[in-house]
């Protein structure tokens, strides 16, 4: 079984603080992705990571950035958190080429900025 | 551009009843492939299905089946017998090699299955 797992399923945090999200995959995967589901809106793509240490933006990367220092694990990084980054936050990898293989969603993390 | 549209928002079925999810997408991609999840109150997204664009086999599993049509666009999606752990946002999704890795999706439909 395909395991993706996020540290934290809820998380408090006050504007400008420096917030960070943390993807762990099981599967060996090449693939990892970080997505924001809000209401309305839908899944957006916020970044995704090809390889280690490689990282490529997605939708909305604006406010964000990654790290991916090994294969396993891809983190999501608010430099400054804003109560508009208030979200559902999603993790995800898969295996193969990107955009041909299926993504295993993690659990979510549920982020609200006061 | 690429799209998929779920134009259900929301549906309420009694339990044992069928319901079919509608899913209609737009690429310009030949090769593409078509993906159902199911989000459970609990938020975690669950694969339910992929299927490529060369395949348009309909695919059963259990009470679930997927109806794929290239003529029309559609890879629909029906609950037989629904039962209310069938209760969630179901999406639909497109990806292709063309779009970067990431995957397109509709804005879901909300199954909600009375007792």
């Amino acid at each position: 079984d395909v395991k993706v797992t996020q540290s934290s399923r809820y998380l408090v945090k006050r504007t400008g603080e420096k917030v960070f999200l943390e993807c762990v995959q099981d599967m060996d995967h090449e693939n990892m992705f970080w997505y924001r589901q809000d209401p309305g809106l839908g899944l957006r793509l916020i970044y995704f990571s090809y390889d280690v240490k490689m990282k490529e933006k997605g939708d909305i990367p604006e406010g964000y950035s990654v790290s991916r220092e090994k294969k396993e694990r891809f983190s999501l990084i608010l430099e400054s958190a804003s109560t508009n980054q208030t979200s559902m936050y999603l993790c995800a990898s898969s295996p193969g080429l990107a955009g041909t293989d299926t993504q295993y969603f993690g659990p979510g993390t549920r982020l609200t900025v006061l | 551009a690429q799209k998929v549209t779920q134009a259900q928002t929301e549906i309420s079925v009694v339990e044992k009843e069928d319901v079919t999810l509608d899913c209609v997408y737009e690429t310009r991609d030949t090769t593409y492939y078509l993906f159902w999840y199911k989000q459970p109150p609990s938020g975690e997204l669950v694969f339910l299905i992929r299927r490529n664009s060369f395949d348009e086999q309909n695919e059963i599993s259990g009470r679930y089946s997927w109806n794929f049509q290239k003529s029309t666009s559609s890879f629909n999606f029906t609950i037989t017998a629904s039962q209310v752990v069938d209760s969630a946002v179901y999406f639909c999704a497109l990806s292709g090699l063309n779009q970067g890795g990431k995957l397109i999706f509709g804005q879901g439909t909300e199954l909600s299955v009375k007792p």
